[in-house]
């Protein structure tokens, strides 16, 4: 089977940097993603990590290691509006997509 | 291109009735993967329709079906309606790629069970 954990919930201040963590277990791993989710609305998708390192896509930056089962994102200049829930997945093709407990970020003034 | 759409939006519904929910996914999507959400646990995999076929199944009872048409569109059904039903149900559509298959969320549907 496949489980993803994370942490349930996360505060940090605008302006500053926050880090989400993912642990997953999986049989076939092919990549981890990540997910937003903002009160009232539907998940959409962030990054997609298949090979360790770090991926930066503007304020947003994934972060995967293979060896540990192990993946982060991570939000810089933290605003407002990036106040909602982050999930990671992992899954695709013939492997149904399983989403982590869900991460729900608040960021205060 | 036009996104997920899903219908209805909103349900109100007794303990002991049925509903059937509908999906249509992104043009050329033909994977369709529905999921349950309800506050705090998370995004619950239900099942998941390629070509018709049902390819993957979470751990829900049998009250909790779903079936794919030739067009990709897709329809779920709950019977026998309970409480602890009610919650949020979504679905996703994508290409089915191994590697970085991006979801492609609907709106939801907002199941209320009283």
């Amino acid at each position: 089977g496949q489980s993803l954990e994370q942490p349930s919930e996360v505060t940090a201040v605008e302006g500053a940097i926050v880090q989400i963590n993912c642990t997953y277990q999986t049989s076939g791993f092919y990549g981890l993603s990540w997910y937003q989710q903002h009160d009232g609305g539907a998940p959409t998708f962030l990054s997609y990590n298949a090979l360790d390192g770090l991926e930066e896509t503007g304020r947003f930056s994934s972060f995967l290691s293979r060896s540990d089962s192990y993946g982060y994102l991570l939000l810089q200049e933290l605003q407002m509006k990036d106040s909602a829930s982050y999930f990671c997945a992992v899954g695709g093709g013939y492997q149904k997509v399983t989403f982590g407990t869900g991460t729900k970020l608040q960021v205060i003034p | 291109k036009a996104g997920v759409t899903q219908t209805p939006r909103y349900l109100i519904k007794t303990r002991g009735q049925q509903v059937t929910l509908s999906c249509s996914p992104i043009s050329g999507h033909r994977s369709v993967s529905w999921y349950q959400q309800t506050p705090g646990q998370g995004l619950q995999f239900l099942f998941e329709y390629f070509s018709e076929t049902q390819r993957n199944k979470g751990n829900f009872p049998g009250r909790f079906s779903g079936r794919q048409f030739s067009n990709s569109r897709s329809e779920m059904n709950v019977s026998t309606l309970e409480l602890g039903d009610s919650a949020l149900y979504l679905c996703a559509s994508s290409l089915d790629k191994r590697t970085n298959n991006e979801q492609f969320f609907g709106p939801g549907t907002r199941l209320t069970v009283l």
